[in-house]
């Protein structure tokens, strides 16, 4: 069975641009999870998809949005960079979401530079 | 505030050796636990998920344990190996959804010969 896809693997964009990173979950996962991986701060959540909706979003600025698509792939967008952005984006995809015993299923992340 | 607190920061050890790391916790209510094991680059793989009732799990050469009463964890790691050099993170959550996961900042493991 396929893992988690992420890609591009690595990205270099210059500040004010706009990225779109791309997740294809595991073949009949229905939800997708996005984090950001800092050094200083370790892995944080972006938001969480399931079904194409939304269902939950971390304290993130309005710049990070994503979507997903009726074939659980899904998309982060990140508009107007800044330096700060520069990360490891990572995504991940569950069964059902968040329930007592569905684990999480890391994709290999996207690494952004914005210089 | 739901906070993780993992320890140490980073250890060294020698292949063969044993070694414990310890995560401690505030979030309530409480869910679960779960430890991955993330290798540089790549992205965090599963070891254990514990519910408020279990309170010892093991996969392999790793065993994970639970103090609900106290909000301690610890994951244990025996005959340790080079393969095993990575960065081990605790994630706590609530009931509920993905916004109410709390993660670890991790410790960094190097195990060498």
């Amino acid at each position: 069975k396929a893992g988690v896809t992420q890609t591009p693997r690595y990205l270099i964009k210059t500040r004010g641009q706009q990225v779109t990173l791309s997740c294809s979950p595991i073949s009949g996962h229905r939800s997708v999870s996005w984090y950001q991986q800092t050094p200083g701060q370790g892995l944080q959540f972006l938001f969480e998809y399931f079904s194409e909706t939304q269902r939950n979003k971390g304290n993130f600025p309005g710049r990070f949005s994503g979507r997903q698509f009726s074939n659980s792939r899904s998309e982060m967008n990140v508009s107007t960079l800044e330096l700060g952005d520069s990360a490891l984006y990572l995504c991940a995809s569950s069964l059902d979401g968040w329930s007592t015993n569905s684990p999480l299923h890391f994709g290999n992340g996207t690494r952004l530079t914005v210089t | 505030k739901n906070q993780v607190e993992q320890s140490p920061q980073s250890l060294i050890i020698l292949e063969g050796k044993n070694c414990t790391l310890q995560c401690n916790y505030t979030v309530s209510p409480f869910s679960n636990l779960r430890w991955y094991k993330q290798d540089t680059g790549r992205g965090p793989v599963s070891l254990t998920i514990m519910t408020f009732s279990e309170n010892t799990k093991s996969n392999g050469r790793y065993t994970a344990t639970l103090d609900a009463d106290t909000k301690q964890s610890s994951l244990h790691i025996t005959a340790s190996q080079l393969s095993d050099s990575a960065s081990y993170i605790c994630v706590v959550s609530a009931p509920g959804t993905a916004s109410k996961l709390t993660f670890g900042t991790g410790t960094r493991l190097q195990v060498t010969l």
